[in-house]
């Protein structure tokens, strides 16, 4: 148990399909990040939250729109995706002030076909 | 924006075996962070180190800070085949900046 939850584990999806991933963190954390993790590439921070409000977005493609209802919680919507979209999404949360690190969910494996 | 150098990529080791990794930036970082990432699961905290010249254990794990805090190192003592996975290094500003990963393989 990592304390901080995704689902679901696996995920396969047409290009047509619209999806959504859930992370959840209940270690009082203020912060929750999205990165994409593909083979053979460092991982990539794609959206930030703090306190509920994006505070960063890294140039990453309008059919991935992050949601960040409360603070527990952060999903990633996915609508149209491409088949270079398949990678393992991994959800990451902190306090704010980053100094003891990043908890991570256990990812989703995305596969789009 | 800032970069990690981490080195190496990847390696292939016999069991009892020591292993030596690092990391190294352009830029000073606060903290220094080294992170396990197993097959099918997210990256795991190992070691934090949060002053020049620290040095850190835990378990067969050695980690250090840099004095410049610019580079930091991971050391594995006597390798077990449980140690398989990528081991990332991560530096803290405003943000955390991660190296590009080292994939480790032990044989039995």
């Amino acid at each position: 148990e990592t304390g901080v939850t995704q689902t679901p584990r696996h995920l396969v999806m047409g290009m047509t399909n619209k999806k959504s991933l859930k992370c959840e963190q209940h270690l009082g954390h203020n912060a929750m990040y999205w990165y994409k993790q593909s083979a053979k590439k460092p991982l990539e921070l794609m959206f930030v939250y703090s306190l509920e409000e994006r505070v960063e977005n890294n140039s990453v493609p309008s059919r991935f729109s992050p949601e960040c209802p409360n603070s527990s919680h952060l999903f990633l919507h996915l609508h149209t995706l491409q088949p270079e979209d398949s990678a393992l999404y991994l959800c990451a949360s902190s306090r704010w002030w980053v100094k003891r690190g990043y908890t991570f969910g256990s990812g989703t494996r995305l596969t789009v076909v | 924006g800032q970069q990690l150098n981490q080195s190496p990529q990847s390696m292939f080791i016999q069991e009892g075996e020591d292993v030596s990794m690092n990391c190294t930036s352009s830029s000073i970082f606060n903290t220094w962070l080294w992170y396990k990432q197993e097959p099918g699961e997210g990256p795991v905290l190992l070691i934090a180190l949060y002053k020049a010249g620290e040095l850190t254990s835990n378990g067969r794990l050695t980690a250090q800070f840099g004095i410049t805090r610019k580079d930091s190192f991971l050391n594995i003592s006597a390798s077990i085949p449980s140690d398989v996975g990528i081991y990332f290094c991560a530096g803290s500003g405003s943000r955390l900046t991660f190296g590009e990963g080292t994939q480790l393989t032990v044989n039995p």
